[in-house]
C-alpha cells in the first residue's frame, strides 16, 4: 500500500493565481481530512469527507478555499485567487472510517508558496 | 475549546539519557491524545495514542487529567529518536485533530 499520496509536493503561485491540492487516500480509506500547517505553527483543521460528500468544513476559510471528493479520483483542495498568506503546507490524511479512535493516516503534503 | 500546548520549540539531549516532551491540553469533556512524529523527510505518523496504553520505540505517555498533561517520555534516547514531535487531540465524537506547535528533538552522540 503505497499511503497517502499528494501532488504536487511543491506549488508556487502567483497572487492571484488558482491553486489545486491533491490527495489519494490510502488503498480503502474513504475518509478525507485536509490540514494547513501555517509557518511555526502546528497543523490546523480545514475539512472532512467522504466520497462525494463534505462532512465538516468548519475550518475552511469563508472564502476562496473549497474542497471536493468525487466519486472517482483524487479529493481536491482548490485555492482561488491566492495571497501570500495561503503559503503554507497542506496535509491530507485519510482513514477507514470517521469518528474519534480512528487513526488517522498523513501525506507528505503540499508546499504551497505564493509570490 | 480544544487546545494544545508544547512549551519546548527545541529540546536537546545527549544519546542515553532520559527525555521527556511536554504536552498540555485544555478540554472539557474526556479527550483522546495522540504523539505523532515526523521524522526527517519522512510524513507525520502516528507514534501513539493514550488509549491503547503502548510502549511505541520505548516512548511512553500517560494521560494526566487532574494536571491535563500528556508528557512523552524516554528513559535513554537513541540519536535515531531525532525527530519532530506533536502532540494532538481529539475530543468527543469528534475526528478533528488538535496539534500542539511541535517539540523538534535533537539527539546528540
Amino acid at each position: 500500500n503505497a499511503g497517502v499520496m499528494q501532488n504536487p509536493r511543491h506549488l508556487v503561485r502567483r497572487r492571484g493565481q488558482e491553486a489545486r491540492l491533491r490527495c489519494s487516500p490510502m488503498k480503502g480509506h474513504s475518509h478525507v481530512y485536509w490540514y494547513r500547517q501555517l509557518p511555526e505553527e502546528g497543523l490546523k483543521f480545514m475539512v472532512y469527507l467522504q466520497k462525494e460528500n463534505i462532512i465538516d468544513e468548519s475550518g475552511m476559510p469563508k472564502e476562496r478555499f473549497s474542497a471536493e471528493f468525487p466519486k472517482e479520483g483524487p479529493s481536491i483542495l482548490r485555492i482561488q485567487q491566492v495571497v501570500r498568506g495561503d503559503s503554507a503546507a497542506y496535509f491530507c490524511a485519510s482513514s477507514p472510517t470517521g469518528g474519534m479512535g480512528y487513526e488517522q493516516y498523513f501525506g507528505p503534503g503540499t508546499r504551497l508558496t505564493v509570490t | 475549546a480544544q487546545r494544545v500546548t508544547q512549551p519546548e520549540k527545541l529540546l536537546s539531549v545527549f544519546k542515553g539519557a532520559p527525555v521527556e516532551l511536554k504536552c498540555n491540553y485544555s478540554y472539557s469533556g474526556s479527550p483522546e491524545l495522540f504523539w505523532y512524529v515526523q521524522y526527517s523527510r519522512q510524513r507525520l505518523q502516528l507514534l501513539l495514542r493514550h488509549i491503547s496504553r503502548e510502549s511505541i520505540k520505548g516512548f511512553t505517555a500517560d494521560l494526566n487529567k487532574g494536571e491535563t498533561s500528556f508528557h512523552l517520555k524516554k528513559p535513554f534516547a537513541q540519536e535515531e529518536d531525532s525527530a519532530m514531535y506533536y502532540c494532538a487531540l481529539s475530543g468527543g465524537s469528534n475526528y478533528k485533530l488538535t496539534f500542539g506547535k511541535g517539540t523538534l528533538l535533537t539527539v546528540n552522540p
